[in-house]
């Protein structure tokens, strides 16, 4: 079956530090893929599209490769800081029709001083 | 831009109370918005789909006569929980979006208790 996997355990490192976040998913190839910032009690706020054609996206300090071989989407974040601590969400559309997206179960991310 | 206000942020009610949330895009217009429910450390689950002035699609093992949902406009949609029960009880959040291929803009959430 199709499913989206992220790393299930918390990432803790130090500020300053680069942030890399994993999400893999199979049996399917997706046109986009998305990343997501969940802050406790909050709804999700869209940070990054990454589509099937581009290898490579940047937005500030943040950056997202999509690998349609492996199957892999990376999520970096580069001089993290305290305020990045978060969970992140990898989300695609594994339907094909554009509609509507799939979740992963996301990774916190803890940024410690 | 893209803000999308959802209301009540928390509601807390008696057994068979019908619940109705409140899911607006401020500053686009919403084509389609979505339903998602989401347990403690779980990820989002998507309920419904819904777009403008049509029934909403439901995803399997979602009732639709227990949430129903209304797209009446462009920037409003609702999904009414109907004779809420316990098993209710959870964090409900909205998405909407302009067009296919583009990113969801989410509510802040409702945290559903039901006693």
């Amino acid at each position: 079956s199709q499913k989206i996997e992220q790393n299930s355990e918390a990432l803790n490192i130090q500020e300053g530090k680069t942030a890399t976040l994993t999400c893999n998913y199979t049996n399917y190839s997706p046109a986009y893929l998305q990343w997501y910032r969940q802050d406790p009690g909050r709804g999700p706020v869209f940070l990054l599209l990454i589509r099937e054609n581009e290898k490579e996206k940047r937005k500030e300090r943040l950056k997202v490769t999509f690998d349609t071989t492996l199957k892999q989407s990376l999520f970096h974040i580069t001089a993290s800081q305290p305020a990045d601590s978060a969970t992140y969400l990898c989300a695609l559309d594994l339907t094909g029709g554009g509609n509507k997206l799939t979740f992963g179960t996301g990774t916190q991310l803890k940024v410690e001083l | 831009g893209a803000v999308v206000s959802q209301h009540p942020s928390r509601v807390i009610c008696k057994s068979g109370t019908s619940v109705k949330i409140e899911c607006r895009s401020l500053d686009f217009q919403a084509t389609t918005m979505f339903w998602y429910r989401q347990f403690p450390k779980q990820s989002l689950m998507l309920m419904a789909t819904s777009n403008e002035g049509s029934k909403a699609t439901y995803e399997q093992g979602v009732e639709k006569d227990k949430f129903l949902i209304n797209h009446a406009s462009l920037t409003l949609s609702t999904l009414t929980v109907t004779s809420a029960h316990p098993e209710d009880s959870s964090f409900y959040i909205c998405s909407a979006r302009e067009d296919r291929g583009q990113p969801q803009h989410f509510g802040d959430g409702t945290r559903l208790s039901i006693l």
